[in-house]
C-alpha cells in the first residue's frame, strides 16, 4: 500500500536561507509524486510534480524537488527563502497505474523568520 | 475560469442537523473528490467519483453521502451532523488518473456544535 511520510510538522528558516522539506514515500510500483502548497485560509495548489520524465523537477516560485528512487524520497528545496513562502506544504503520491486517488502526507508548516 | 467552486465557505451546524456541501467545476474533469482536513492528520479522502453517475468510498466515508448527477457537480451530504465532523472540507477535481494532479476548491469550514 502507498504511504507518504513528511518529516517535521513545523520547519523554521531565516529569510534568505535554504528551504528543505522532507518527503519519503512507499509504493510497490513506480509512483507519481506531488508537492502542494496551502496558504492560510486557501485551498491547495500544485507546486510541482514528478511523472518519471526527469528526476529533478522545477516548480513555481523557485521550488524544486529531486526524485531519488534508492532513498524513496522526494524532498522539496528552495535556495533562498522569502517571507511569502510561509505556508503549509503537502507531499502526495499516486501509483502510476490503476488508481484514481492520491495519498497525502500530514503536512509541514514552514515559518520564515525575518 | 473559475476552476473548482465550493459553497458555502463557512457553516455552523447543531448536532443532528443535516446539510449539503456543493462542489462545482468548469474544467470538464472526469474525476472529483471530497477530502477533509484536520490538524496533524493531513487530508483524508471521504468519497470520490470517476464519472457522472458514479461514486465510491474513500478512507473515511462514515456519516457522509455523495451524489454526482451532473459531471460538473459533486455534492457531499451530512445526514445527521456530529461534532466529530467539525473540519475543513475540500473538493478537488482531476482530468484523469495518475499524473494529472488535482485542482482544489478553496474549502468549506464546518463547525458542528
Amino acid at each position: 500500500a502507498q504511504s507518504v511520510t513528511q518529516l517535521g510538522s513545523h520547519v523554521s528558516v531565516s529569510e534568505g536561507a535554504l528551504v528543505l522539506l522532507r518527503c519519503n514515500y512507499s509504493s510497490s510500483v513506480p509512483p507519481y509524486l506531488f508537492w502542494y502548497v496551502q496558504y492560510p485560509n486557501q485551498g491547495l495548489q500544485l507546486l510541482l510534480k514528478y511523472t518519471s520524465a526527469a528526476t529533478l523537477v522545477k516548480g513555481i516560485n523557485g521550488f524544486e524537488a529531486e526524485f531519488k528512487k534508492s532513498e524513496t524520497s522526494f524532498h522539496l528545496t528552495k535556495p533562498s527563502a522569502h517571507m511569502s513562502d510561509a505556508a503549509e506544504y503537502f507531499c502526495a503520491v499516486s501509483e502510476a497505474s490503476g488508481t484514481y486517488k492520491y495519498i497525502f502526507g500530514t503536512g509541514t508548516r514552514l515559518k520564515v523568520l525575518a | 475560469n473559475a476552476g473548482v467552486t465550493q459553497t458555502p465557505k463557512f457553516r455552523v451546524l447543531k448536532t443532528g442537523q443535516s446539510m449539503t456541501l456543493l462542489c462545482a467545476q468548469d474544467m470538464n474533469h472526469e474525476y472529483m473528490y471530497w477530502y477533509r482536513q484536520d490538524p496533524g492528520m493531513g487530508l483524508r479522502l471521504i468519497h470520490y467519483s470517476v464519472g457522472e453517475g458514479t461514486t465510491a468510498k474513500g478512507e473515511v466515508p462514515d456519516g457522509y453521502n455523495v451524489s454526482r448527477l451532473k459531471k460538473q457537480n459533486f455534492l457531499l451530504g451530512l445526514e445527521s451532523a456530529a461534532p466529530s465532523q467539525t473540519s475543513v472540507y475540500f473538493c478537488a477535481s482531476s482530468r484523469g488518473q495518475g499524473a494529472y494532479g488535482y485542482t482544489f476548491g478553496s474549502g468549506t469550514r464546518l463547525t458542528v456544535v
